[in-house]
């Protein structure tokens, strides 16, 4: 099944302890992203990867971080994460090939909470 | 900069009823635009999209939009919802500032009941 995954789903942490999201695709996708959902605010790009070892901020990266060493993966990593970090994350993927009209699949979301 | 309104962020309809869920975007070029779904405890997922041609895109579950550049304004209906509906929505725009880069709505929350 083609799918985008994420673990874990459910996250609760304290302040300044570093934690990691995985996501990954099954669908060979170059292009994964990594989006912030908020009450009110819809969901905010935070991180963008085109293909391996090729990555770039969106509109919310401070306090994140992120790699892609395999075309598969694309963790978010959260070094020092802080109250306001407390959010639904979403990672998603899509083909590049046909440009900006290709359909972006979703994850599941992970919900986090920094006490 | 692109911006997307969804001045709706809760509608309740009846079963089988016609629904219209709002958008508005803002931009100074071309425009492609999408409806997302995203039931609960789900992930998003792609309803319809518009990218050129006709003005009326319609999704395999009965939702149509149209896209109206003069009113800047991309709509979504239905004319008979169902329980199953029962969803919210978001209207996004491509930004044409970052590769793929999606601008989304706040978000309308479709309430179906019977």
């Amino acid at each position: 099944e083609a799918q985008v995954t994420q673990n874990p789903r459910y996250l609760i942490t304290v302040t300044g302890k570093k934690l990691t999201v995985t996501c990954s695709q099954n669908m060979n996708h170059e292009y994964m992203s990594w989006y912030r959902q908020d009450p009110g605010l819809g969901l905010r790009q935070i991180y963008y990867s085109m293909n391996v070892e090729v990555t770039d901020k969106g509109d919310v990266p401070e306090g994140y971080k992120v790699s892609r060493k395999e075309k598969r993966n694309f963790p978010l990593i959260l070094e020092s994460p802080s109250p306001n970090q407390t959010s639904l994350y979403f990672c998603a993927s899509s083909f590049v090939t046909g440009g900006r009209g290709n359909e972006q699949f979703f994850g599941p979301g992970t919900r986090l909470t920094v006490l | 900069a692109q911006s997307v309104t969804q001045l709706d962020s809760q509608v309740p309809v009846f079963e089988e009823a016609p629904v219209e869920l709002r958008c508005n975007y803002s931009s100074s070029v071309s425009v492609y635009l999408f409806w997302y779904v995203q039931y609960p405890n789900q992930g998003l997922q792609l309803l319809l999209k518009y990218l050129s041609g006709s003005t009326l895109v319609e999704s395999i579950n009965g939702f149509e939009a149209e896209f109206n550049k003069s009113q800047t304004s991309f709509h979504l209906r239905k004319p008979s919802v169902h329980i199953s509906d029962t969803a919210e929505y978001f209207c996004a725009v491509d930004s044409n500032t970052g590769f793929q880069k999606l601008v989304f709505g706040t978000g309308t929350r479709l309430l179906v009941s019977p």
